[in-house]
């Protein structure tokens, strides 16, 4: 079955520090990963994406995934946080094909201490 | 910038009642989604339309219905609502087709509460 899993519910970092969110994902086919991102109130924003080439991927606001597919994992990251990174994160695997059939995890919830 | 509006972003409806939740994209993307939100559960596929008047159910369809008359607006209808509707729903488009890239434009979301 495809699912999409992130392990942490709610995650809090201090300003200035790195940070990283897990994902993992079960697919059978070559999948296409996303990371969203939603500001309290407000709906999902794209940050970046990853189908193939280079596994680093850099996205928006100064944030970046890494695809293993070993390990099944896309974990965002980002060297050094903002108080305005405070936000609800998604991980989404989906076929390149079809939007319709894309999944999403449960979401990470990142506070961020001043 | 892609726009996709929700028209209502608050409602407070009595069990029973007809609801209507609109959605209009201003990118002539051929894809709109209804997605229903809740905590701890992420995001799940109520329907999704591929074309005008054309609608495929998703994950959690039952309760709900879908009308789209027009390729730029897509309805969320609750023949009938229930407490447990209560919940953020997010609307959404896309460009068909592979090499689109998949990306989904979200609505800033509509909080139904079901009294």
């Amino acid at each position: 079955a495809q699912s999409v899993t992130q392990p942490d519910i709610h995650i809090t970092v201090s300003e200035g520090a790195s940070l990283e969110l897990r994902c993992n994902y079960s697919y059978g086919a070559t999948p296409y990963l996303f990371w969203y991102v939603q500001s309290p109130g407000q709906g999902l924003q794209l940050l970046l994406k990853y189908f193939s080439g280079d596994t680093l991927v850099q996205g928006i606001k100064g944030f970046e995934a890494e695809f293993k597919r070993s390990q099944s994992s896309f974990n965002l990251r980002k060297p050094s946080v903002h108080w305005s990174d405070a936000a609800e994160y998604f991980c989404a695997v989906g076929p390149y094909s079809s939007a319709s059939k894309i999944i999403f995890g449960s979401g990470t919830r990142l506070s961020i201490r001043p | 910038d892609v726009k996709v509006t929700q028209s209502s972003r608050y409602l407070v409806k009595r069990t029973g009642e007809k609801v209507f939740l609109e959605c209009v994209q201003d990118m002539d993307h051929e894809n709109m989604f209804w997605y229903r939100q809740d905590p701890g559960l992420g995001l799940r596929l109520i329907y999704f339309s591929y074309d005008v008047k054309m609608k495929e159910k998703g994950d959690i369809p039952e309760g709900y219905s879908v009308s789209r008359e027009k390729k730029e607006r897509f309805s969320l209808i609750l023949e009938s609502a229930s407490t447990n509707q209560t919940s953020m729903y997010l609307c959404a488009s896309s460009f068909r087709g592979a090499d689109s890239g998949n990306t989904i434009y979200f609505g800033e979301g509509s909080w139904l509460t079901v009294v």
